[in-house]
């Protein structure tokens, strides 16, 4: 049961930028921080983003998070093949105390 | 590194019983609040968040879709995190996940997942 909207699919050429849009609401985004998550095929998902915009230690400059409003946005710059993932945003609803993920954004390098 | 290592996932009867563990380290387990997510194997895009636990145990958070069947617990002198699943249906396959969370309580985001541990419903 996914709360948070994202686009099924992005795709762009190495090197180029792309960004994930995820949708929510004031009672998750708009009130609490969003993180993102990376997940190659057959592996657990990873940590990318928290609070909005920060990287955990190893993540590249390449991905950068914000967010306005009951929207965030992921960024990939200077994209490259080992990109090909699932990303997904996450948050805590503050009404329903419980976690709500987005439906997931499949990124393709062309 | 923080390790997470999920045990316990098998072939289940529909209205079976199953119970997950995690085992946990590299960390101060008891600091943190815990998670469970699921993935349905095939089924493209989508991870479900099923139950967190608080750091100390006292507290317990589920969505609707599982709550009554599904219940979190931990034993802090184990380092060890459970899911103790019921009244199993088809539509619970999935790959379950073990995952730490970044605060004392749930909502500061996930920083480490486990390998993930199939669970399969069928007669």
């Amino acid at each position: 049961q996914s709360v948070l909207t994202q686009p099924p699919s992005v795709s762009a050429a190495p090197g180029q930028k792309v960004t994930i849009s995820c949708s929510g609401i004031n009672s998750n985004i708009g009130n609490n921080y969003v993180s993102w998550y990376q997940q190659l095929p057959g592996t657990a998902p990873k940590l990318l983003i928290y609070d909005n915009n920060e990287r955990p230690s190893g993540i590249p400059d390449r991905f950068s998070g914000s967010k306005s409003g009951t929207s965030a946005t992921l960024g990939i710059t200077g994209l490259q093949t080992g990109d090909e993932a699932d990303y997904y945003c996450g948050t805590w609803d503050s009404s329903l105390y419980i976690y709500v993920f987005g439906t997931g954004t499949k990124v393709t390098v062309l | 590194e923080v390790q997470l290592l999920e045990s316990g996932g098998g072939l289940v009867q529909p209205g079976g019983s199953l119970r997950l563990s995690c085992a946990a380290s590299r960390f101060t387990f008891s600091d943190y609040a815990m998670n469970w997510f699921r993935q349905a194997p095939g089924k493209g895009l989508g991870l479900e968040w099923v139950s967190a636990i608080s750091g100390s145990g006292g507290s317990t958070w589920y969505p609707d879709s599982v709550q009554g069947r599904f219940t979190i617990s931990r034993d802090n002198s184990k380092n060890t995190l459970y899911l103790q699943v019921n009244s199993l249906r088809a539509e619970d396959t999935a790959v379950y996940y073990c995952a730490k969370d970044r605060w004392q309580w749930p909502g500061g985001g996930i920083d480490y997942w486990g390998q993930g541990a199939l669970v399969t419903v069928s007669s």
